[in-house]
Formats: C-alpha cells, structure tokens, sequence
C-alpha cells in the first residue's frame, strides 16, 4: 500500500535558523510530490511541487527552497526562517489516476 | 473572481441531521472532483472523488457535481460526533489541485 511519512511532526525555531523538513513516500514510483502550507483562515498554499528527481517548480517566490534527491523524497528547506514561516507544513504525493493527492500528517512549525 | 469558493462556516448541526457542504468554481476546465476531510492538527484525507455530473454514493457520504452550474455538493447523512472536521472541497487543473479554505463543520451530540 501507498503510504506518506513526514518528520519532525511539530518543530520550535528561532528566527534566523536554518529548516529543514523531510517526506518520503512508500509503495509507488515516480510520484509527483508537493509541498504545501496551511494558515488558519487561508487554506492550503502550494509552495512547490516535482515531476521528477531534481525538478523543482516554485508557486510562490518566498524564503523557502526544495529539493528532490531521489524518487520518493522531497525536502522542504530554508538558509534563515522568518516569523512569517510558521505555520502547517503539509507534503503530499500524486500517482496516476485523477491526479488525486494523499497528504502526510504534516509538521506544525512554530518560529519565535 | 476566485478559482473556487467555500464558505468557511463554522457550520454546527444537531447529531443525526444531514449535512450539506457545497462548493463553487468558475473554471470550466475543471474535471475531477474531490473531497477531503480534515481533522484539527492532521493532515487532510481523501474523502471522495468523481468526475462526471450526478451523484456519487459511499456509505453516508454522498457527493454531488452540477458542471453546468459549476457547483458541488458533498452531502452527509446520519451526522455522527465523529464527524466534525473541516471538509475541503478541491478539483484539478493540468498537473494541480485547486483547494477550497473549507467549511468547519461542528456536529453536536
């Protein structure tokens, strides 16, 4: 069966910090993978989303990066977090079909 | 004129009582239809999914597409506690899904 994991679940970070934030996906290849952000009140923001190792497509220009190292990884980075990064980090994946999304637990990230 | 619109709510429904949640877009491009739930502090878990007008049953969940008035339904009979979350309505376009913000929906025992 597929399934998507996501760590750390919940993170405190000061300002100015590094991140990074990690998912993996099991049972399917070649997945699409996605990483979203969801603020209360606002819905679910895509941030980035893959094809494929090593291509990366950016929806929003902000202080984050990603990073596809292999099939089944996608990673969520940034150099110095800001206030306005925290937030629910949320990753999912996509495998044929109707392109339907299954999405991990997420990670609640708290900067201070 | 957004993509897709949801009423937030909160929407608080007495147990037993049939909820509807409803969901509009202007894309005609649209094709397929889904719904998802999700629970405080949990990531969001496919509920439903079509991709044809009509109705479409699962157990107490029925979801509903009208492509010619853009609008869809998820309908949920017999209201269980349980049920309480935020349900958010979503539907693809070239290789992304467009999400409503939900609808918090209460259900009291």
């Amino acid at each position: 069966s597929q399934t998507i994991h996501q760590w750390p679940a919940t993170l405190v970070q000061p300002v100015g910090s590094p991140l990074s934030l990690e998912c993996t996906v099991e049972g399917t290849s070649n997945p699409n993978l996605y990483w979203y952000r969801q603020a209360a009140g606002r819905g679910l923001q895509l941030l980035f989303y893959s094809v494929g190792i090593g291509q990366i497509s950016s929806e929003v220009p902000q202080n984050l990066s990603a990073s596809r190292p292999q099939d089944r990884q996608f990673i969520l980075s940034s150099k110095k977090l800001l206030l306005s990064d925290s937030g629910f980090y949320l990753c999912a994946f996509s495998s044929g079909g109707y392109n339907e999304q299954f999405f991990g637990p997420g990670t609640r990230l708290t900067v201070l | 004129q957004k993509e897709v619109e949801q009423d937030p709510g909160p929407l608080s429904v007495p147990e037993g009582a049939i909820v509807s949640l409803n969901c509009t877009y202007s894309n005609s491009a649209f094709q397929y239809f889904m719904w998802y739930r999700q629970y405080s502090r949990k990531g969001p878990e496919l509920l439903m999914y079509t991709y044809s007008s009509g109705n479409k049953e699962d157990g107490r969940f029925t979801a509903q597409v009208d492509k010619s008035s853009k609008y869809i339904s998820l309908f949920i009979r017999d209201s269980q506690p349980s049920d309480s979350a935020t349900y958010l309505c979503a539907m693809n376009r070239d290789d992304k899904i467009i999400f409503g913000k939900g609808t918090r929906l209460h259900i009291l025992p």
